[in-house]
């Protein structure tokens, strides 16, 4: 079982509407990351936050915006998305600035639908 | 520009047989592979590599890395059905300070047939 949760785990939205995912983890992680996966894809890399501050954004378009209210959650806020951004979304952490920091913990997932 | 790529894409083998998977990179800043299984959504990590030649193990799975040669190899012996999956390789790169990124693997799919 993943110790990183994320919610909702499906999502279909219009091209109009907001919508946030929300991701939570409770192993005391200070550095938590959103990506991007496409059917048949590796994930890709969108941000990366470190002790709650954004340090990476992979020049994510700006329909797509993070923020990390405190060490154990981490959000996505969409706005105006397009069709081509239907995709899973994974959230992951790991422990920062510790010898095994490269090792991430992923979540189950947002499976986003736009239409 | 950092590159992470794996073969076979896809590999389909019986019950039993032993299965090798490999992942070679060009990076800069390197700073660890990991290998990790994705069966359904959340990928669950399998193994760290940092150092060149010594052989990490766990149960059926076993993985090395060669630094010089630039590549890792995943072993699965004995090979079950609960073997199916994606296995993705990733490279951690050193992003500056204690930041660090992962670059994915066009991964391998392996199913294994009963």
């Amino acid at each position: 079982d993943t110790e990183v949760t994320q919610t909702p785990k499906h999502l279909v939205m219009g091209m109009t509407n907001k919508k946030s995912l929300k991701c939570e983890q409770h192993m005391g992680h200070r550095a938590m990351y959103w990506y991007k996966q496409k059917a048949k894809k590796p994930p890709e890399l969108m941000f990366v936050y470190s002790y709650e501050k954004l340090s990476i954004n992979e020049s994510v378009p700006s329909r797509f915006s993070p923020e990390c209210p405190n060490s154990s959650l981490l959000n996505l806020h969409l706005h105006a998305l397009q069709p081509e951004d239907s995709a899973l979304y994974l959230c992951a952490s790991s422990q920062e600035g510790a010898t095994l920091s490269e090792k991430l913990f992923f979540g189950s997932g947002t499976q986003l639908s736009v239409l | 520009e950092d590159k992470v790529v794996q073969s076979p894409l896809s590999l389909v083998v019986h019950e039993g047989d032993t299965v090798t998977l490999n992942c070679s990179y060009e990076v800069t800043n390197f700073r660890s592979l990991l290998w990790y299984k994705q069966e359904k959504k959340a990928p669950t990590f399998l193994f760290m590599l940092t150092s060149s030649g010594i052989e990490k193990k766990s149960g059926r799975l076993s993985s090395i890395l060669d630094k010089k040669e630039l590549f890792s190899i995943l072993n699965i012996t004995a090979t079950q059905t609960g073997d199916s999956a994606i296995y993705l390789c990733a490279v951690g790169l050193n992003y500056g300070g204690a930041t660090n990124k992962l670059i994915f693997g066009t991964g391998t799919l392996l199913a294994v047939q009963p």
